[in-house]
C-alpha cells in the first residue's frame, strides 16, 4: 500500500538549533514527494518538491530536503531554527494514479527562545 | 495573484442538515482537489477533477458527499444528512497539471 511516515508527531527545538522533520515513504510511492507547511487557521503552503533532478532541493525560509531512494526517505532540514517556524509540517507524495496526495501525519514543530 | 478561494470559512450546522461547501480555484488550474482534515484521520484526500475528465471519486467517504465542477471552475462540495463524524477542515487545493497543488485556507465544518 502507498504510504507516507512521518517519524515524531511532535519536535521541540530552541532558537538556532537545526531543524530535522522525517520523512519515508513507501516504495510503491512515485518519487514526486513535496513538504507543506500549516499555520494556524490555515491551508497548506508548499515549503519544497521533488521531481526529477538533484536530489538535494531547496525551498522557501530556507529549508531544504534530500531524496534518498535507498532509504525510501525525504527529510526536512534548517540549519537554524527561527521562532517563525512553529508550524505543523506535513510530507506528501503523489498516488500512482497522479490524481491526489498522500500525506503523512504531520510534525508539529515548536521553537523556544 | 489570487489564490484558491473558499467559502465559507465557518460553518456551524446541525445534524442531519445538508451543507455545501465551495472552492473557486486559481483561474487556469485545470485540476481541482477536495480533502478533509480531521484530528483522528489527518488529510485525507476525497475527489479529484481534471478539465472535462470524468472526476476521480474514490476518496469519497459516503454517498452522502457528492462534488461538481462547473465549467471547470468553481467547486461545489455537498454532504447530505450532515452526522457529527463529518467535523472537519474541508480543505480545495488546484494545479495547473500533475505536480505541486496549492491549497485554500479551507472550511471550517462543525456539526451539532
Amino acid at each position: 500500500a502507498q504510504s507516507v511516515t512521518q517519524l515524531g508527531s511532535h519536535v521541540s527545538v530552541s532558537e538556532g538549533a537545526l531543524v530535522l522533520l522525517r520523512c519515508n515513504y513507501s516504495s510503491s510511492v512515485p518519487p514526486y514527494l513535496f513538504w507543506y507547511v500549516q499555520y494556524p487557521n490555515q491551508g497548506l503552503q508548499l515549503l519544497l518538491k521533488y521531481t526529477t533532478g538533484a536530489t538535494l532541493v531547496k525551498g522557501i525560509n530556507g529549508f531544504e530536503a534530500e531524496f534518498k531512494k535507498s532509504e525510501t526517505s525525504f527529510h526536512l532540514t534548517k540549519p537554524s531554527a527561527h521562532m517563525s517556524d512553529a508550524a505543523e509540517y506535513f510530507c506528501a507524495g503523489l498516488n500512482q494514479a497522479g490524481t491526489a496526495l498522500i500525506f503523512g501525519k504531520g510534525t508539529t514543530l515548536s521553537v523556544s527562545s | 495573484g489570487a489564490g484558491v478561494s473558499q467559502s465559507p470559512s465557518n460553518k456551524v450546522t446541525e445534524k442531519g442538515k445538508d451543507v455545501e461547501l465551495r472552492c473557486d480555484p486559481i483561474s487556469g488550474h485545470t485540476a481541482l482537489y477536495w480533502y478533509r482534515q480531521s484530528l483522528g484521520q489527518g488529510l485525507e484526500f476525497l475527489i479529484y477533477f481534471q478539465g472535462n475528465s470524468a472526476p476521480d471519486k474514490s476518496g469519497l467517504p459516503s454517498d452522502r458527499f457528492s462534488a461538481e465542477r462547473t465549467g471547470g471552475s468553481v467547486s461545489t462540495l455537498t454532504i447530505q444528512r450532515t452526522q457529527q463524524e463529518d467535523s472537519a477542515v474541508y480543505l480545495c487545493a488546484s494545479s495547473p497539471g500533475p505536480g505541486p497543488q496549492h491549497f485554500g485556507d479551507g472550511t471550517r465544518l462543525s456539526i451539532l
